[in-house]
């Protein structure tokens, strides 16, 4: 089993639409979770951070996150063109000294105009 | 928010050859990540770079394959030596945005074909 497992996509989505991207881990002792954007040919920028469990907003982003279920999502509302991208879910666990991200292997969005 | 130059961009190499990554971050930062982006793939960390220790590598990597300098706190350095085609990939350099470990800021990243 993966630590982090995300459908590859492509997620193809109409102007406008929302779109819901999924994410599943395997350490239930994660602790801290994130969305990166990347978009092709360039390097992953954070979007969202999540720590606790329920919905958290910003902009037209919505990050939600399930402790229990392990599974994180990222809901993109009125997507544009310009949300084409590989969205990389991303988690932070380990001991307190030692901490390490774990990526995804992310899921391609395409926005149709 | 930190930005991070990386060098080379981008650079062909021959198998058998050692290439050397140069990341400066505009900073003081305590922590320096290397990364690295097999194409299609997702990031899998290298190593961690502390200022005036040894690197802290991943398991799957070895210093002697990429062994990495921390000569101060707003530079490092990522070798990837004896080069293969399976280390044809993106290097990137990252560092943290926040307290918690898992908020980055990346460098644009060197993309390396070994031939």
């Amino acid at each position: 089993q993966k630590e982090v497992e995300q459908n590859s996509g492509p997620l193809s989505v109409p102007e406008g639409a929302i779109a819901s991207l999924n994410c599943t881990y395997s350490d239930r002792g994660s602790q801290s979770f994130f969305w990166y954007r990347q978009y092709s040919g360039k390097s992953p920028e954070l979007i969202m951070s999540i720590y606790s469990n329920g919905d958290k907003e910003d902009g037209r982003f919505t990050a939600q996150l399930n402790k229990a279920s392990q599974y994180v999502s990222l809901l993109i509302r009125d997507s544009q063109p310009s949300d084409s991208a590989t969205y990389l879910c991303a988690v932070n666990r380990g001991p307190g000294g030692y901490q390490k991200v774990t990526f995804g292997t992310g899921t391609k969005l395409q926005v149709i105009p | 928010s930190a930005v991070i130059s990386q060098k080379p961009s981008r650079d062909i190499c021959q198998r058998g050859t050692s290439l050397t990554i140069q990341c400066q971050v505009d900073s003081q930062v305590t922590m320096m990540f290397w990364y690295r982006q097999q194409p299609g793939q997702s990031l899998t960390l290298i190593a961690t770079a502390n200022q005036g220790s040894e690197a802290t590598y991943e398991s799957g990597f070895v210093i002697d394959k990429f062994p990495i300098s921390r000569p101060n706190l707003t530079f490092s350095t990522l070798t990837v030596s004896n080069m293969s085609p399976e280390d044809s990939s993106i290097y990137l350099c990252s560092v943290r945005k926040g307290a918690d470990t898992g908020e980055l800021f990346f460098g644009e990243g060197s993309r390396l074909t070994v031939l």
